[in-house]
C-alpha cells in the first residue's frame, strides 16, 4: 500500500513562528504537493516538486516555501505564521505519468492552528 | 472565473436513488480528469479517472465532455456509505499540477 506521512495531525502555533510541517512518501513518487483546504475554497496548490531540488510555486504560494532535499521528504515551511494560515494542510504524491493518468495519493493531514 | 467548478450541494438523495454531478473546466488545455472522494474530517481518495470514451465502476459511471468542458458523475442505487464529498480534479496537459474543484456534498439518507 502507497504510503504518504504527515508529521502532525494537529499543530497549534503562536502568531510569527516559523512552522515546518513535514511529508514523506514511501513510494519513490516523483512528483510531491502541498495542498491547503479551507470550507468553501476546496483544495487550492501551494507549491507542487517533480523533482528532487526541483519545486514549482502553485496558486497561493505568498507566506510559504518548501524544501525537497530527498526524493521522499517534501517540507512546507511557514516563514512567519499568521492567522489567516490556520487551515488543514494536505499533502500528496503521484508518479509521473507523461500523458497518462496518474493518482494522487494524500496523507492524513495536518490541521494548523495559527494564534 | 474558477478553474474547475462544482455545484456545493448537499444533494440529499433516499437511498436507492440516482445522483448525478457535474463539473466544468476552463481550460480547454485539460487533460486527465478524476474523480475524488473524500469523507468528513479523511483525506480525499480517488474514487475513478474519467476517460475519453467514459467509463464505469460498478454504480459509478463517469463521463466527458471536451465539447462542453465538463465531467459528470453518475450514482446509481446509492448508498449510506455513499455519503462524502465528491471532488471533481483536472490536470493540464504537460503539466504536473492537479486542480481541484471545491466539491460536491452528497448526503444519502435512510
Amino acid at each position: 500500500d502507497v504510503k504518504v506521512t504527515q508529521s502532525s495531525r494537529y499543530l497549534v502555533k503562536r502568531t510569527g513562528e516559523k512552522v515546518f510541517l513535514e511529508c514523506v512518501q514511501d513510494m519513490d513518487h516523483e512528483n510531491m504537493f502541498w495542498y491547503r483546504q479551507d470550507p468553501g475554497l476546496g483544495l487550492r496548490l501551494i507549491y507542487f516538486s517533480y523533482d528532487v531540488k526541483m519545486k514549482e510555486k502553485g496558486d497561493i504560494p505568498e507566506g510559504y516555501s518548501v524544501s525537497r532535499e530527498k526524493k521522499e521528504r517534501f517540507s512546507l515551511i511557514l516563514e512567519s505564521a499568521s492567522t489567516n494560515q490556520t487551515s488543514m494542510y494536505l499533502c500528496a504524491s503521484s508518479l509521473y505519468g507523461g500523458r497518462e493518468n496518474t493518482e494522487a495519493f494524500f496523507g492524513q493531514g495536518t490541521r494548523l492552528t495559527v494564534v | 472565473r474558477k478553474e474547475v467548478e462544482q455545484d456545493p450541494g448537499p444533494f440529499n438523495v433516499p437511498e436507492g436513488a440516482t445522483v448525478a454531478f457535474n463539473c466544468t473546466y476552463s481550460n480547454s488545455a485539460s487533460q486527465s480528469f478524476f474523480w475524488y472522494r473524500q469523507d468528513c474530517r479523511k483525506e480525499p481518495k480517488l474514487l475513478m479517472s474519467v476517460y475519453s470514451s467514459g467509463n464505469e465502476d460498478g454504480r459509478f459511471t463517469a463521463q466527458l465532455n471536451r465539447a462542453s468542458q465538463y465531467i459528470s458523475l453518475l450514482i446509481r442505487d446509492s448508498k449510506l456509505s455513499d455519503s462524502a464529498t465528491y471532488l471533481c480534479v483536472v490536470r493540464f496537459y504537460s503539466s504536473y499540477k492537479l486542480i481541484f474543484g471545491s466539491g460536491t456534498r452528497l448526503l444519502v439518507r435512510p
